[in-house]
């Protein structure tokens, strides 16, 4: 059974450095093709994805955000990380970790996703 | 980026036929896919590729459609079936959603 949960620090300042860990269990991040995304959603600008980790520690960003991103893992506790710098209020979102369908003809869906945390941005 | 445009809402009664449009800004091949979201829950996988049923999804679900133009069906539709409708693309870099549908039974 794969499941996934994300956790973070609910509210935080503007200009602030957002860390935000993603707890998964039912697959495992060393094993090949597997990906975890982060997405987020929020009143303003809907659902965006942000950052793919692969198995093999390859990054994908968002290019309209990547400049304040940073994705990593730690494949021995099955956890993913997302750093945000410089966060703004229009950051404000409930942000999901999901996991990456990586196989088939047409993959790169995502079929398993967590419950979502969410981040104010206030001051 | 990709665009993807639905309509904003849709309104129908129990055991009627619905169609949600998705469309692209260009051409997404397949790369396709289709999730449902309720009120205080996150999306949930109903259709991938464009039109394979993600398992565990009832066969009310289907999805067609090819290039830009994608249709999600329900039918019938159920009370259950109260959700928002979003449309992502995993084609082109970076993957991109739609606005959502809002669907509400009467």
């Amino acid at each position: 059974q794969v499941t996934l949960k994300e956790s973070g620090p609910g509210i935080l300042q503007p200009s602030q450095t957002l860390s935000l860990t993603c707890s998964f269990s039912g697959f495992s991040l060393s094993t090949y093709g597997m990906c975890v995304g982060w997405i987020r959603q929020s009143s303003g600008k809907g659902l965006e994805w942000l950052a793919n980790i692969w198995w093999n520690d390859d990054k994908y960003y968002n290019p309209s955000l990547k400049n304040r991103l940073t994705i990593s893992k730690d494949t021995s506790n099955n956890q993913a990380f997302l750093k945000i710098t410089n966060m703004d209020t229009a950051d404000t979102a409930t942000y999901y970790c999901a996991r990456v369908h990586t196989m088939g003809i047409t993959p790169y869906y995502f079929d398993y996703w967590g419950q979502g945390v969410m981040v104010t941005v206030s001051s | 980026d990709t665009v993807l445009t639905q309509s904003p809402a849709l309104a129908v009664s129990p055991g009627e036929r619905v169609t949600i449009s998705c469309r692209a800004s260009e051409s997404v091949s397949t790369g396709m896919h289709w999730y449902q979201q309720k009120p205080g829950q996150q999306p949930k996988l109903l259709i991938y590729g464009a039109s394979n049923l993600e398992s565990g999804v009832p066969a009310r679900f289907s999805g067609s459609g090819s290039g830009t133009d994608f249709t999600l069906t329900i039918d019938p539709v159920e009370a259950d079936d109260t959700a928002t409708y979003f449309c992502q693309q995993s084609w082109n870099d970076p993957f991109t959603f739609g606005s959502g549908t809002k669907l509400e039974i009467k």
